[in-house]
């Protein structure tokens, strides 16, 4: 089993749609969480940080479900440039340290 | 603002053939990695400094050596390619030093780099 898991999708997306997805992780002990947004062909750029308690971002809210294991990300009112691949980033404990850790990243296209 | 400048952007090697892969940064941090990214794989880690005079091994180095020449500067180089190692590969740095606190990665454009 894949340390972080996610749908890689496509999640086609309406424009003006919401949209959300999950993300696994087996490590019960890692700590902290991320969501970067990645664009076709581009470096990743860190889109938020995922807080115990959720939080929010103008359109964006990340969740974290600690008892089963994932963390969410939720976009309201997609855009058009809101299309890219969405990756988690989980901060896994181990024995030669704490190493973040990627997933493989859900694409999400929203069309007109 | 410079950040993260990786090159080449693009190679083409034949199997057997070396190369190494430069990057450097203008933001003082002290934490810098290399990456590979292959399709549905997401990142993977090779090797990272968590600072300068230190390097260790990530999730696949096989194939994989590095230098932290400097607190700037983090190269990395395959000895003998093979078609396995093509892929893009990223260069990013963080700050505070390591991995507990990392969250904030920044990246380099990436370099693609082909092994016929």
């Amino acid at each position: 089993r894949k340390e972080v898991e996610q749908d890689p999708g496509p999640f086609n997306v309406p424009e003006g749609a919401t949209v959300a997805f999950n993300c696994t992780y087996s490590n019960s002990a890692s700590q902290s969480f991320f969501w970067y947004r990645q664009d076709c062909r581009k470096e990743p750029k860190l889109l938020m940080s995922v807080y115990s308690s959720g939080n929010e971002d103008g359109r964006f809210t990340a969740q974290l479900n600690r008892a089963s294991q994932y963390i969410s990300l939720l976009i309201r009112d997609s855009k058009l440039s809101d299309s890219a691949t969405y990756l988690c980033v989980v901060n896994i404990p181990g024995a030669a340290g704490n190493k973040l850790t990627f997933g493989g990243g859900t694409r999400v296209l929203v069309k007109p | 603002n410079a950040g993260v400048t990786q090159t080449p952007k693009f190679q083409v090697l034949k199997t057997g053939q070396s190369m190494t892969l430069q990057c450097a940064q203008d933001m003082n941090h002290n934490s810098m990695y290399w990456y590979r990214q292959d399709p549905g794989m997401g990142l993977r880690l090779i090797y990272y400094s968590a600072s300068e005079g230190t390097t260790d091994k990530g999730e696949v180095p096989n194939g994989y050596n590095v230098s932290r020449l400097n607190k700037r500067e983090f190269s990395l180089r395959l000895e003998s390619a093979a078609p396995s190692q093509t892929s893009v590969y990223f260069c990013a740095s963080s700050d505070p030093q390591g991995f507990i606190l990392a969250g904030e990665l920044f990246f380099g454009e990436g370099s693609r780099l082909t092994v016929l």
